[in-house]
């Protein structure tokens, strides 16, 4: 079964500090892999993919991941952490035709 | 670009009552979805749609139904709201299955009193 663990429902960072933010996922077949950003009351935004080209990846506003097939992870990191990064975090495996979310990580940053 | 377009974008409901979430996608994308959003439970899938005329039932479908008459659109009916119903409501959409990504709506509000 396909499944997405976020380690951390919480995380607080301050500004201008590195941000990580964790995923571990389980498929039978190779996956794509997705990191969505939620800011409050919004719908989801697309951050960056995986889809087995390059293991790793950048996406929008400085965000980055490393696709880990021997660790079945996929991190998202940031050198450096603004205000307006705060929000829900999801990572998502897609499998043939849907979707699996994580349970999200909320990131907070502090001034 | 309009994207993926939910109304409405609140709703309150009394338990019992019946209501349709509209969704609407002008990307001319196959796959459509529908996910309900409750607190530290991240998405879950409701119901999904390949094409037009096809639909199949995702991890939640109790409650509701669906129908996808058109590439366009894919309509959510709620019969008989519960309070479990309560949560927000997204609709998305992606080419394909595979390695594209989904892209989703501004989501819908719902509350059963």
């Amino acid at each position: 079964a396909q499944s997405v663990t976020q380690l951390d429902s919480h995380v607080s960072v301050s500004e201008g500090t590195p941000v990580l933010l964790r995923c571990n996922y389980s498929s039978s077949y190779s996956p794509s892999l997705f990191w969505y950003v939620q800011h409050p009351n919004k719908g989801l935004q697309l951050l960056l993919k995986y889809t087995s080209a390059a293991t790793l990846v950048k996406g929008i506003n400085g965000f980055e991941a490393e696709f880990k097939k021997s660790e079945t992870s996929f991190h998202l990191t940031k050198p450096s952490a603004h205000m307006s990064d705060a929000a829900e975090y999801f990572c998502v495996l897609n499998y043939g035709q849907n979707f699996v979310f994580g349970p999200g990580t909320r990131l907070s940053v502090l001034p | 670009n309009a994207g993926v377009t939910q109304t409405p974008k609140f709703r309150i409901l009394k338990i019992g009552q019946s209501m349709t979430l509209q969704c609407a996608q002008d990307m001319n994308h196959n796959y459509m979805y529908w996910y309900r959003q409750d607190p530290g439970m991240g998405l879950k899938l409701i119901y999904y749609s390949v094409g037009a005329g096809i639909t199949d039932k995702g991890e939640v479908p109790n409650g509701y139904n669906v129908s996808r008459s058109t590439t366009e659109d894919f309509p959510l009916r709620l019969e008989l709201a519960a309070p479990s119903q309560t949560s927000v409501y997204f609709c998305a959409s992606s080419y394909m299955g595979g390695t594209t990504e989904a892209f989703f709506g501004q989501g819908t509000r719902l509350t059963v009193v």
